[in-house]
């Protein structure tokens, strides 16, 4: 199964409202990464917070990292129509004594005019 | 700086040909990722090299295979193609396994 789980799966929004976006992991990190797809291109690297982080900016952007949890949360603010794709959470896993990098299924976010 | 390039971007193949993607990371990164991204799945790790070893390898059948030159540029393979192996297949480059990822547009892969 996989490392992240993001929720919800669909999300659709007025322009101009903020769009939360919750992950959640399962094994200890180091990092929690966020991505944006749009459609069926490649993905977009967001932000990255550290374990011992517990919120960062990126101007609009705003994450947010529980660690007790195990989940994070990305809020876009002030949201418009070019905010339209699906957004990844990407957590790593150590596999057979090597590091990867493990994505969630997505959320996909659709801002109406 | 260039980023990463893969190619074709599109591809037809028929089933139980093979076919081979080619990627080109930015320059400097030694390590690249490989995944396999299908509407009902998601975004499936296939495998990673590093400095011309592969590292990790995902749940994939041996039908898909890969490997990375000298020069960082890496390939992969599928052999025996299947419908179910049409996909988006993505490549990523970083300066380390589970560092921050740099993507290409990705190559989209019909089987018919």
């Amino acid at each position: 199964s996989q490392q992240g789980e993001e929720d919800p799966q669909a999300l659709s929004i007025q322009e101009g409202e903020n769009a939360t976006m919750n992950c959640s992991y399962k094994t200890s990190i180091n990092n929690l990464q966020w991505y944006r797809q749009n459609s069926g291109r490649g993905l977009v690297h967001l932000i990255l917070i550290r374990s011992n982080e517990r919120e960062k900016h990126s101007g609009r952007l705003r994450v947010t990292l529980d660690t007790s949890k195990k989940s994070s949360s990305l809020l876009i603010t002030a949201s418009r129509a070019a905010d339209t794709a699906s957004y990844f959470c990407a957590t790593e896993a150590l596999i057979q004594g090597a590091q990867k990098l493990v994505f969630g299924q997505g959320t996909r976010l659709t801002i109406n005019p | 700086k260039a980023g990463v390039t893969q190619t074709p971007r599109y591809l037809i193949k028929t089933r139980g040909q093979q076919v081979t993607l080619s990627c080109s990371p930015i320059s400097g990164h030694r390590s690249v990722s490989w995944y396999q991204q299908t509407p009902g799945q998601g975004l499936q790790f296939l495998f990673e090299y590093f400095s011309e070893t592969q590292r990790n390898k995902g749940n994939f059948p041996g039908r898909f295979s890969g490997r990375q030159f000298s020069n960082s540029r890496s390939e992969m393979n599928v052999s025996t193609l299947e419908l179910g192996d049409s996909a988006l297949y993505l490549c990523a480059s970083s300066l380390m396994a589970a560092g921050k990822a740099f993507f290409g547009q990705g190559t989209r892969l019909t089987v018919v």
